[in-house]
Parts: C-alpha cells; structure tokens; sequence
C-alpha cells in the first residue's frame, strides 16, 4: 500500500523556472512531512519540512506548501538551478511509530 | 562528525553468494534503518531497529535476508544466498529515535551498491 504518493516521476525545467513537486497522503496520523533532495552516489538528505499547523514554510527558494484537508503537500524551488538536479523524495512522518514513508521520488533536470 | 559509515560502498558477487553489509550509525542515534533503493521500487524500508532491538521487519522481503544489530554502533545486513534481484542500492539511516517532539530526521549514509550476476 502506497501511503504517500508523488508526481511527476520525473521533471524538467530551464534554468531559472519554478519546479514544482506534488505529493499526496492518505494517512491523517502523520504528523510531520520533509523533503529529501539525493544527489546521485549519495543518500538522501533532509532538504526541507513542515508540521501540519501550517500551510507554508520557505527556505531560500524551497517552499512547502501544505494542504491538510486535501491530504496534500508541494516543494516549490525558485529559479530553479543546474545544481537543483537531483531526485526529490516527499515523505510523511509518524511520530508514534518512528517511521518516515517516502514518495515514490522525482528525478528533477534543470538545463542551463 | 563523520556520519553514517557503510561499507562496502559496491559489491559484486554471484548468484547464490553470500553478501554482508555493514552500517555503523552516528554516535547518540538509537534508531537503525536499513532501506533498499531501485529505480522500480523507489526507496523501501527493510527493517528498523531501536534501542538495537528490531521493531519492524516487515519489509524484509523473504528469509533470505536478515539483519542484526549487536551493539549500538553498528549493524549488518545480510542476504544469503543472494539472487540477481537483489541487485540494489541498500541505504543504511540513523536517527535521534522516538522522542516527544523529535521529528525523525533521517541521516543516511551513501549507500552500498550490490550487484549480483
């Protein structure tokens, strides 16, 4: 059972456009909702997060957007950049249980 | 801190081997994943250890693998006898455990690729 699913599966965008990743949930027990960003021979890291009592957070050009009714969440990145290019993990949290359940991941492109 | 050490960083073995993979987590973590990474199946959990005691095991795919974790500072993944489908990219993760307000962040270390002719 997929538990939190994510689109597009892959992404490309021009140097200095909005990348935009979407990601969906079923499970109202989550409690917590990070994006991890993975370079391609490393493990993926914790890029950005959000709690569910609000609807936005930003980080530089990262921004969440979180919609608890609709059991969805999006990373928005900003004048996207090469450098942006790797695969993007949304993922939901369970405090309860200590468990993260990931996306299926987005393989993001950004051309010069 | 030199975060979560895995080794091998690649492997490549026969059918019917067997293979061990070693993770040593960051000092003060009591939480363990083991994670398995392919481009059909994205990133799934194996197993997780707390406080070195296995938890949930459930993504464990078959009896041919099993993993332990003796201490606290390191654990093993094994699969045996290994099978070409095995062939991944298996991820080793620590983290801050089960605490009020911890937000689980995972911290992972950079993998190790198997590949099993």
């Amino acid at each position: 059972q997929q538990q939190v699913k994510q689109s597009p599966q892959s992404l490309i965008v021009q140097k200095g456009g909005i990348s935009i990743i979407n990601c969906a949930y079923e499970n109202t027990a989550f409690d917590y909702f990070p994006w991890y960003q993975q370079f391609p021979g490393k493990g993926p890291a914790l890029l950005i997060a959000i709690r569910p009592d609000v609807s936005e957070k930003k980080e530089g050009r990262f921004t969440i957007s979180f919609n608890k009714s609709a059991k969805q969440f999006s990373l928005h990145i900003m004048d996207s950049q090469p450098g942006d290019s790797a695969t993007y993990f949304c993922a939901a949290h369970r405090n309860a249980g200590n468990m993260l359940t990931f996306g299926g991941g987005t393989r993001l492109m950004v051309k010069p | 801190d030199a975060g979560v050490i895995q080794s091998p960083r690649h492997e490549v073995t026969e059918m019917g081997q067997e293979v061990t993979l070693r993770c040593k987590p960051i000092s003060g973590h009591n939480s363990l994943f083991w994670y398995r990474q392919t481009m059909m199946r994205g990133l799934e959990l194996l197993i997780y250890f707390n406080n070195n005691v296995p938890i949930d095991d459930s993504g464990m795919p078959e009896d041919r693998f099993s993993a332990k974790m003796p201490n606290a500072s390191f654990s093993t993944l094994k699969i045996q006898p290994s099978e070409p489908r095995d062939s991944a990219v298996y991820f080793c993760a620590s983290s801050l455990g089960v605490k009020r307000g911890n937000t689980g962040e995972l911290f992972f270390g950079e993998g190790s690729r198997l590949t099993v002719l």
